[in-house]
């Protein structure tokens, strides 16, 4: 079965400074990948998917993510963070369903 | 445009209880699917219907039941409530069961049990 995870639990950043939230796959095939936000009290909202067009994803809110073979990754970024970009960060994987990493929490620091 | 919609949102219940979790959706999809979210464990799932009238479990599937009822309503039940099934719920849908499609979510259950 196909599966992600996601390494830190918490990221904490400046204001200003570079998200960066790390996922790596485990996959025979080149899998689809997606990127989920989900802020304080509500579902989960998709930031940007992986389907094979294009290794550099952009999605909403000038996030982006960048699909390595070699590196079974798919870090997410975001230059510059704000304050509103303070929640919890999923990544997946899919086949016939989604599979989910643990989650990293970002919280940016004024 | 309501998208997902659970009900209810908040739920205490003792051990023992029975209850069922609504979801609908409205976007004619044919896939839905029941998570529970943990803290530190991501979302995991419980059930899936891949299309009306089918449904299979997923990754912890034990003390739940569920029904879809239709296309556009997939419930899950708690027959007997444990203290381990505090959680809150999610439930999705997406256009197909297959690779690459986007779920959907409802807003979240979140449910007490004592």
């Amino acid at each position: 079965a196909q599966s992600v995870t996601q390494l830190g639990s918490h990221v904490s950043v400046s204001e200003g400074a570079l998200v960066l939230l790390r996922c790596n796959y485990s996959s025979s095939v080149p899998p689809y990948l997606f990127w989920y936000v989900q802020y304080p009290n509500q579902g989960l909202q998709l930031l940007l998917k992986y389907t094979s067009a294009a290794t550099l994803v952009k999605g909403i809110n000038g996030f982006e993510a960048e699909f390595k073979k070699s590196e079974t990754s798919f870090h997410l970024t975001k230059p510059p963070a704000h304050m509103s970009d303070a929640a919890e960060y999923f990544c997946a994987v899919s086949d016939y369903k989604l599979s989910f990493g643990a989650g990293t929490t970002v919280t940016v620091r004024a | 445009n309501a998208g997902v919609t659970q009900t209810p949102k908040f739920q205490v219940l003792k051990t023992g209880q029975s209850m069922t979790l609504q979801c609908a959706q409205d976007m004619n999809h044919n896939s839905m699917y029941w998570y529970r979210q943990d803290p530190g464990m991501g979302l995991r799932l419980i059930y899936y219907s891949a299309s009306e009238g089918t449904t299979d479990k997923g990754e912890v599937p034990n003390g739940y039941n569920v029904s879809r009822l239709n296309k556009r309503e997939f419930s899950l039940r708690l027959e007997s409530a444990a203290p381990s099934q505090t959680s809150v719920y999610f439930c999705a849908s997406s256009e197909s069961p297959g690779a690459g499609t986007e779920a959907f979510f409802g807003q979240g259950t979140r449910l007490t049990v004592v």
